[in-house]
């Protein structure tokens, strides 16, 4: 079975700084999708990041990427540039490529921004 | 509007209660999803529809019944919960689309008292 751990229960960063979320996982396939969501104190989850485990190249959007290392099964998030509304909870979650979609998440990080 | 809408967003039930859980997307998903998200723990998947037929049931107590009548539509029926059940309930949709799913869309929970 998947299954994905965050190590970081809390993650605190000065505004402005970078920070950098923990994430590994443990699977026997070889094709997969891997996802960080945020979770805001509004409760709903949204979706930061997405890597497909073919893909060599780490993914980004804007301030956010992240080190993908397939071999050491290891997902990072890295936040650049810390903003105030990045405070939230951060999810890792793992998606098997074929078949029904089913997420497996880890425990979450809880990211604190320091004005 | 946003994509997954979930109703009450709070709820406060007695253990002899029965009440129900209603989640609408408005994103022309094919697949829908209920989670638990407990303190501390990893989001638990309940169930899985996947073009209006339940494929997956994590063996979730019978007092918590699925139904999702369409595409659009899913519901949960509770009835004689524990306090243990107490939790954030996210529902959940996206397009089932074999090898090239997207990613999971999430409502904003219901927070679930159990008294």
């Amino acid at each position: 079975a998947q299954t994905v751990t965050q190590s970081q229960p809390e993650m605190s960063v000065q505004e402005a700084e970078t920070v950098t979320l923990s994430c590994t996982y443990d699977t026997s396939e070889s094709d997969y999708y891997l996802f960080w969501y945020k979770q805001p104190p509004s409760r709903q989850m949204i979706l930061v990041i997405r890597q497909e485990a073919y893909k060599q190249q780490n993914a980004t959007e804007n301030r956010f990427s992240v080190n993908f290392q397939k071999a050491a099964k290891s997902f990072s998030l890295k936040i650049s540039d810390s903003q105030l509304g990045d405070a939230a909870m951060y999810f890792c979650a793992y998606r098997y490529t074929f078949g029904n979609e089913k997420l497996t998440f880890g425990t979450g990080t809880r990211l604190t921004i320091i004005p | 509007e946003t994509g997954v809408t979930q109703t009450p967003r709070h709820l406060v039930m007695g253990m002899t209660n029965k009440k129900s859980l209603k989640c609408e997307q408005h994103l022309g998903h094919n697949a829908m999803y209920w989670y638990k998200q407990s303190a501390k723990k990893p989001l638990e998947l309940m169930f899985v529809y996947s073009l209006e037929e339940r494929v997956e049931n994590n063996s979730v107590p019978s007092r918590f019944s699925p139904e999702c009548p369409n595409s659009s539509h899913l519901f949960l029926h509770l009835h004689t919960l524990q306090p243990e059940d107490s939790a954030l309930y996210l529902c959940a949709s996206s397009q089932d689309s074999g090898s090239l799913p997207t990613e999971a869309f999430f409502g904003q929970g219901t927070r679930l008292t159990v008294v």
